[in-house]
């Protein structure tokens, strides 16, 4: 079935150092986009979002890329912090009112300082 | 920002019995709620889409008559493990999309770590 999925289990950083996260999605009736992250024991939390009728958004901090063409997302992360430490998801959701997110594997980031 | 709460946030049962884990959104209706599952090391996967004052929608290979839910009102979702196993010991979270839908993020409560002993 279709699904999102990322492309490295892991990643490791230093502090200070940018991150980039990466996603690639199959779904192309999704419009919506979703980064969340998730500590130890804890549910997700929501970081930044995007349309698909944008290529680009920024928050604080955070930058999520959308390239409809390859159907491929990433989130990156400036100057990256030890509480920055934690399993990343990205999530579609179908243009369809009362579905569910779907979600990728995760990516772990450690950042070390 | 919306705020959906889980409780309870962890419990240890004995392999038989039966827990109840309830959802509520706190400031924003919720028509819609889902229930997730996940495993250690795992992603999030759907059990469940739980509609209010209707029978919830089970993902394939998920048993309804196990994992049972009950979406009574609009801020309200619960999840009842029944008979339960140490094989459904894991992290159970629930979600709500505000009742706008289309185009709107969803909120996550902060999960039930259940220990089926």
């Amino acid at each position: 079935g279709e699904s999102v999925g990322l492309h490295l289990p892991t990643l490791s950083v230093q502090e200070g150092d940018n991150s980039i996260i990466n996603c690639a999605y199959s779904n192309s009736a999704s419009d919506y986009f979703i980064w969340y992250k998730q500590e130890s024991g804890k549910g997700p939390q929501f970081i930044i979002d995007i349309r698909s009728n944008m290529d680009k958004r920024q928050g604080q901090r955070v930058t999520v890329l959308l390239n409809k063409t390859v159907k491929h997302l990433s989130l990156q992360i400036a100057a990256t912090q030890p509480g920055d430490s934690a399993v990343y998801f990205c999530a579609e959701i179908p243009n369809q009112a009362g579905t569910a997110l779907i979600f990728g594997k995760g990516t772990t980031l450690s950042v070390s300082s | 920002g919306a705020v959906v709460s889980q409780h309870p946030s962890w419990v240890i049962c004995k392999s038989g019995t039966s827990v109840k884990i309830e959802c509520r959104s706190l400031d924003f209706q919720a028509t819609t709620m889902f229930w997730y599952r996940q495993f250690p090391k795992q992603s999030l996967m759907l059990m469940a889409t739980s509609n209010e004052g209707s029978k919830a929608t089970y993902e394939q290979g998920v048993e309804k008559d196990k994992f049972l839910i009950n979406h009574a009102s609009l801020t309200l979702s619960t999840l009842t493990v029944t008979s339960a196993h140490p094989e459904d010991s894991s992290f159970y979270i629930c979600s709500a999309r505000d009742r706008a839908g289309l185009g709107t993020e969803a909120f996550f409560g902060q999960g039930t770590r259940l220990t089926v002993v």
